[in-house]
């Protein structure tokens, strides 16, 4: 089944403490982004890879990391997390540029961070 | 840039009744393909239906139809028969192509929250 895996799907952690979201996807898709929900602003792109060791900032890039060592996991690193972290994050994965317009983006399940 | 804008922070239907999600865009992009998604009380993100600029014909996917007005950018989604089960945040989204790295982005409007009243 065609599926991008989030990991965890519920956090609580403290504030300055290391955490990572893992994100893998099992379509081969090149690229692979990030988003944050927050009520009333929608989603927002944080990070983006267009492939394989190819990362950019999206919209709201502080404060987080990625990293795209393989092609199939995109993860997602809080070297530092503070409540304003707090949110529901998404991975999603597109094919590449070739088809891209037309393409729907696959979704993670989420993962609902709280930052105290 | 690319913005959406969904100006409707909820709305209300009666079960089996017709109901119309607004979303307005604004691209300087070429080519763009506008999206709507659903997000029901579990979280996860449903792909509805697609809309191409460049496509002469509304896009339809069962109950949902897209009502595409490219001279007033609108693509408002319409929910025919609603059921019970339609309740959820509706997110309209875009993806434009001016050349470079732009292409994968998806922008998101505000989202609105449909609840269907049996």
């Amino acid at each position: 089944e065609a599926q991008v895996t989030q990991n965890p799907r519920y956090l609580i952690t403290v504030t300055g403490k290391k955490l990572t979201v893992t994100c893998s996807q099992n379509m081969n898709h090149e690229y692979m982004s990030w988003y944050r929900q927050d009520p009333g602003l929608g989603l927002r792109q944080i990070y983006y890879s267009m492939n394989v060791e190819v990362t950019d900032k999206g919209d709201v890039p502080e404060g987080y990391k990625v990293s795209r060592k393989e092609k199939r996991n995109f993860p997602l690193i809080l070297e530092s997390p503070s409540p304003n972290q707090t949110s529901l994050y998404f991975c999603a994965s597109s094919p590449g540029q070739a088809s891209f317009v037309g393409t729907e983006a696959f979704f993670g399940q989420g993962t609902r961070l709280t930052v105290v | 840039a690319q913005k959406i804008t969904q100006t409707q922070p909820g709305m209300f239907v009666q079960e089996k009744e017709a109901v119309t999600l607004d979303c307005t865009y604004d691209t300087s992009d070429p080519s763009y393909g506008l999206f709507w998604y659903k997000q029901p009380s579990s979280g996860e993100m449903i792909f509805l239906i697609y809309q191409g600029s460049y496509d002469q014909q509304n896009a339809t996917e069962g109950r949902y139809s897209l009502n595409f007005q490219k001279a007033r950018k609108s693509a408002n989604l319409v929910i025919s028969a609603s059921q019970l089960g339609d309740s959820a945040m509706y997110f309209c989204a875009m993806r434009g192509y001016a050349g470079g790295t732009s292409y994968g982005k998806l922008t998101f409007g505000q989202g609105t929250i449909l609840t269907v009243h049996p």
